[in-house]
């Protein structure tokens, strides 16, 4: 069975930190990576996709980095507000695969 | 635009009764999904669809049944409800495959006692 492991499984940062949600893949076929945030009661929603083809991708305050060689790519939220408490979900895909989720991360910032 | 319709919003069953949860997307989308959602596992796929009259299994479709009559509408069917049924289903759809961004529903949270 192909695995995506999300590691922290809870984060509590402070207002205006950084906050780092990373992710480990073992099919080298998968060539598409979103980020979902799920808040409380409500669906997951996209927030972020890279291909391999970059190492990094940019929205907002939102980066992903993607290290192809290890096979990890990482979620980096900078300035982190109490907004941005949610639950965050990496996700990938390639070749014959189906869409893959990674366990989720409870994302807390605290003000 | 009301993106991914699904209902109900919350229910509890019996050990042994039937249900459908029902989906509906209004955005013209081929590709639609189930999902369940555990604490700590993620989303797993139940059953997807490419397109009307078109469905296959996902990760973990034991105990439960789709079909596909029109583009718009995605009804999964759960028979003999079993406690491990106990979860949170979302339905989802995209306008392409998986590797497109997903819409998804606001979920439908499933007690089986």
């Amino acid at each position: 069975q192909q695995q995506v492991k999300q590691s922290p499984q809870s984060l509590i940062v402070q207002k205006g930190g950084i906050s780092i949600i990373n992710c480990a893949y073992e099919n080298t076929a998968f060539d598409y990576f979103p980020w979902y945030q799920q808040f409380p009661g409500k669906g997951p929603a996209l927030l972020i996709a890279i291909r391999p083809d970059v190492s990094e991708k940019k929205e907002g305050r939102f980066t992903i980095s993607f290290n192809k060689s290890a096979k990890q790519f990482s979620l980096h939220i900078m300035d982190s507000q109490p907004g941005d408490s949610a639950t965050y979900f990496c996700a990938a895909i390639g070749g014959a695969q189906k869409l893959v989720f990674g366990q989720g991360t409870r994302l807390t910032i605290n003000p | 635009n009301a993106g991914v319709t699904q209902t109900p919003k919350f229910r509890i069953l019996k050990i042994g009764q039937s249900m459908t949860l029902q989906c509906a997307q209004d955005m013209n989308h081929n590709y639609m999904y189930w999902y369940r959602q555990d604490p700590g596992m993620g989303l797993k796929l139940i059953y997807y669809s490419v397109g009307a009259g078109i469905t296959d299994k996902g990760e973990v479709p034991n105990g439960y049944n789709v079909s596909r009559s029109t583009t718009e509408d995605f009804p999964l069917r759960l028979e003999l409800a079993a406690p491990s049924q106990t979860s949170v289903y979302f339905c989802a759809s995209s306008l392409g495959g998986p590797n497109e961004k997903l819409f998804f529903g606001s979920g439908t949270q499933l007690s089986v006692l």
